[in-house]
């Protein structure tokens, strides 16, 4: 069935590193890629929406400076989490729409990055 | 006021238990129902949509009330590998047809 992959699984870093987290759709096509994020024992938020070649359309609250989103391809799209600091600690959720077949509009995740930020 | 609201439990309930989770939703233009499982540091993997008339998959059936704007999860005979975090999601057909995700009820099923 259709993969998500998310790279890296977990990340430790000191405070004002950049971050870069990767989401492949692995067997399909995705026009549409969403990040999400979980702080414990929260449901997942919508970050933002990443399109394929054009720019990311933000979820209120959440920097577009420091929350760099690049969607080059149907199979790629890359998070960025500049100059982290502890307040950006929490677990990052890529998710891929299929634009075709029998999987078409089913949302896939990928694993997740754990971001901690020393 | 959330797009969706879970009971967030938790649930401890014994092996062969039948539990059932409930969840409401408030935008009327709703129009696709999931309910995602997820487990302990892991991402949500969907268990089963949701349709109008009901539906079942061996021990799982979920419910919708559009009237009530409910969904509901009944699992029968709990095994200890149902153990985690079922999340109620809602898709709202705008946009980017995004989805919105309860905070999600823990169950803990004990031997």
């Amino acid at each position: 069935g259709a993969v998500v992959s998310q790279h890296p699984s977990w990340v430790i870093c000191k405070s004002g590193t950049s971050v870069k987290i990767e989401c492949r759709s692995l067997d399909f096509q995705a026009t549409t890629m969403f990040w999400y994020r979980q702080f414990p024992k929260q449901s997942l938020m919508l970050m933002a929406t990443s399109n394929e070649g054009s720019k990311a359309t933000y979820e209120q609250g959440v920097e577009k400076d420091k929350f760099l989103i690049n969607h080059a391809s149907l199979t790629l799209s890359t998070l960025t989490v500049t100059s982290a600091h502890p307040e950006d600690s929490s677990f990052y959720i890529c998710s891929a729409r299929s634009i075709m077949g029998l999987a078409k509009n089913i949302q896939y995740f990928g694993a997740g990055t754990r971001l901690s930020v020393l | 006021r959330k797009e969706v609201e879970q009971d967030p439990g938790p649930f401890n309930v014994p092996e062969g238990a039948t539990v059932a989770f409930n969840c409401t939703y408030s935008n009327s233009a709703s129009q696709s129902f999931f309910w995602y499982r997820q487990d302990c540091r892991k991402e949500p993997k969907l268990l089963m949509s949701v349709y109008s008339s009901g539906n079942e998959d061996g021990r799982f059936t979920a419910q919708l009330n559009r009237a009530s704007q409910y969904i509901s999860l009944l699992i029968r005979d709990s095994k200890l590998s149902d153990s985690a975090t079922y999340l109620c999601v809602v898709r709202v057909e705008t946009g980017a047809n995004n989805l919105f995700f309860g905070t999600g009820t823990r169950l803990t099923v004990i031997p």
